[in-house]
């Protein structure tokens, strides 16, 4: 079955600094695979999503994540955090299983920035 | 654009009470998502719907169900609700597409409150 890990429920970074949320999937077929984002009290946004046309995503606000298939790995990059930023980010893989009809979810990593 | 609205936001129950919540989005997508969110546990999925007329069990569905008489709303129900049904509830939609990666979008969520 596929799954998604999330390494880190909590990261802090400063203001400015590089974000990195990591994200590893099992899948023995290339994935479907996206990363989300939620604040407080919302639902959850789409930052971006893999395609299999390009392995380096571009997302909003400055996001992009690398698939690595040797690694089964797409973390999620932001070469300087904003206060903004702070959230709870969702990895996500569609489930192949299912006709890539549903997603399965990681836990989730919170992001706090301080000035 | 509303895109996915759900009702109502919030709701405290008493133990055995029954409540639905209302799904409704206005994007014409032909699938359709219930979820619970929980600390430290990612978006589960309950139920799903790939059609009107249509439903499919998720990962969590005993102590649910759901009905999608309209292609536009997606209801799910609590017959008897219980203290672990206490949770943050998130609908979701999704177009078909020629794209299997389609990406879902989401309501804001309901906070349901169990005692």
């Amino acid at each position: 079955a596929q799954s998604v890990t999330q390494l880190g429920s909590h990261v802090s970074v400063s203001e400015g600094a590089l974000v990195l949320l990591r994200c590893n999937y099992s899948s023995s077929v290339p994935p479907y695979l996206f990363w989300y984002v939620q604040y407080p009290n919302q639902g959850l946004q789409l930052l971006l999503k893999y395609t299999s046309a390009a392995t380096l995503v571009k997302g909003i606000n400055g996001f992009e994540a690398e698939f690595k298939k040797s690694e089964t790995s797409f973390h999620l990059t932001k070469p300087s955090a904003h206060m903004s930023d702070a959230a709870e980010y969702f990895c996500a893989v569609s489930d192949r299983a299912g006709g890539y009809n549903k997603l399965i979810f990681g836990a989730g990593t919170r992001l706090a920035v301080h000035p | 654009n509303a895109g996915v609205t759900q009702t109502p936001k919030f709701r405290v129950l008493k133990t055995g009470q029954s409540m639905t919540l209302l799904c409704a989005q206005d994007m014409n997508h032909e699938y359709m998502y219930w979820y619970r969110q929980d600390p430290g546990m990612g978006l589960r999925l309950i139920h799903y719907s790939v059609g009107e007329g249509t439903t499919a069990k998720g990962e969590v569905p005993d102590g649910y169900n759901v009905s999608r008489l309209k292609k536009q709303n997606f209801l799910l129900g609590l017959e008897s609700a219980a203290p672990s049904q206490t949770s943050v509830y998130f609908c979701a939609s999704r177009a078909i597409g020629q794209d299997s990666n389609q990406p879902q979008h989401f309501g804001d969520g309901t906070r349901l409150s169990i005692l």
